[in-house]
């Protein structure tokens, strides 16, 4: 079966440029989840949506950030005037279950975009 | 708040020789522990994890990790390494509550020589 897919692979966008980020979860997960990876890092939690709802943007590092996902499926994660810090490898994850689960919830990861700003 | 050590940013090993990753994590209660492997251009790929029960998981690719409570560990080993293993390896922790919030490790980068 298909799993998560992300696009574009990559993305170059000049400073100040909008960008959006496109991730197709697993058909199904009731969980999605935004990670933002810089070079040499792990990555990091940048927001949790559970169905539509976005129950969790405490990780989006500044109001440039923002991430959608109005059907509870296809989620974007936008970026307002990029800037060089910005750039990074953003992945997106999915878990078939929603939260308040006490068992365990595998998050499935995406190959994830890697966004270059020059 | 939950969070991972990794204290070794890059290792290179021969081939055929065993290899032990070490992580070190921090969090209130009984975590979940997971190990990732990403190779270039690749997403995170779960290698194994740990949440209950018997202290040593047997992963994917022949790896294994033991969970050490009393030493906040949790190695990733593997007895025999190949050169197909050459990537970079993440320790990670979850909340066992809530939506299960993952927390990375800054990750080990695996050379491996022939």
């Amino acid at each position: 079966g298909a799993g998560v897919s992300q696009s574009p692979r990559y993305k170059v966008a000049k400073r100040g440029q909008d960008v959006a980020l496109r991730c197709d979860p697993i058909s199904g997960h009731v969980s999605l989840f935004w990670y933002q990876q810089a070079l040499g890092q792990g990555p990091e939690f940048l927001t949790y949506f559970q169905n539509e709802a976005q129950l969790d943007k405490s990780g989006l590092p500044s109001d440039r950030f923002f991430a959608e996902r109005p059907e509870g499926s296809v989620s974007t994660l936008k970026i307002q005037r990029t800037q060089q810090e910005d750039s990074a490898v953003y992945l997106c994850a999915s878990s078939l279950r929603g939260g308040g689960t006490s068992s365990y919830n595998e998050q499935f990861f995406g190959p994830g975009t890697r966004l270059t700003v020059l | 708040a939950q969070s991972v050590t990794q204290p070794d940013i890059h290792i290179t090993v021969s081939e055929g020789a065993s290899l032990e990753l070490r992580c070190n994590y921090s969090y209130g209660a009984t975590p979940y522990l997971f190990w990732y492997v990403q190779s270039p251009g690749q997403g995170l790929q779960l290698l194994l994890k740990y949440f209950s029960g018997d202290t040593l998981v047997q992963g994917i690719k022949g790896f294994e990790a033991e969970f050490k409570r009393s030493q906040s560990s949790f190695n990733l080993r593997k007895p025999s390494v190949h050169w197909s293993d050459a990537a970079e390896y993440f320790c990670a922790v979850g909340s066992s509550g809530g939506y299960q919030k993952v927390t990375f490790g800054t990750g080990t980068k695996l050379q491996v020589i022939p």
